[in-house]
């Protein structure tokens, strides 16, 4: 089954603690990003990667690392948690083939917080 | 103001009844996406619009790019379409593109 698996579901830790919520697509996508959800706000990119090796900030990259060493995976790093980093993430995926409008498939989320 | 406004922010509809959510932005554009996210937080891609007019089943998708303007349809509403509704447009150029989204429309069907 085609799908974009994000792991953990839940998280809640303390500040400071360093932290990575993985994100894993079976769909051979060139195209990943990472979201963070908060109320009033909507969506917000935090970064994206056009392929292995390339990645660029998004609109709200502060605090935030991330790393396309496969195809297929696009962990998100939280080096230093801060409770104003409390959301909930969502990891998507899509092909980057030419044109690059494709749909978006999106993993279940990921509810963290920092406490 | 925000490039991406969605409204209504709230909708409270009868089963049964059309649905209108509409979209407007204010930046040149490549493709705006409906999405669907259900009280369990699931994300899923309704549409994805360059142009024109999609139809999935009771949902039809609309664009004018010339107004900068999508909107929404539901048909035949149910109450298995109660959901947050977000559009999201991409912008700027391959290798450089960028996904705005609006805050979402919370529709609530009752029986």
């Amino acid at each position: 089954e085609a799908q974009v698996t994000q792991n953990p579901r839940y998280l809640i830790t303390v500040t400071g603690k360093k932290l990575t919520v993985t994100c894993s697509q079976n769909m051979n996508h060139e195209y990943m990003s990472w979201y963070r959800q908060d109320p009033g706000l909507g969506l917000r990119q935090i970064y994206y990667s056009m392929n292995v090796e390339v990645t660029d900030k998004g609109d709200v990259p502060e605090g935030y690392k991330v790393s396309r060493k496969e195809k297929r995976n696009f962990p998100l790093i939280l080096e230093s948690p801060s409770p104003n980093q409390t959301s909930l993430y969502f990891c998507a995926s899509s092909p980057a083939s030419l044109p690059w409008y494709s749909p978006l498939h999106f993993g279940n989320g990921t509810r963290l917080t920092v406490t | 103001k925000n490039e991406v406004e969605q409204s209504p922010q709230n909708l409270t509809a009868q089963e049964g009844e059309f649905i209108t959510i509409n979209c407007s932005y204010s930046v040149g554009i490549s493709a705006l996406h409906w999405l669907q996210q259900h009280p369990g937080g699931g994300i899923v891609s309704l549409f994805m619009l360059s142009s024109g007019k999609k139809k999935h089943g009771r949902l039809i998708a609309t664009i004018n790019i010339q107004e900068k303007h999508s909107s929404l349809h539901i048909t035949a509403s149910h109450p298995r379409d109660s959901a947050v509704y977000i559009c999201a447009v991409r912008s700027g150029n391959f290798g450089n593109e960028k996904l705005t989204f609006g805050t979402g429309t919370r529709l609530t069907i009752i029986p």
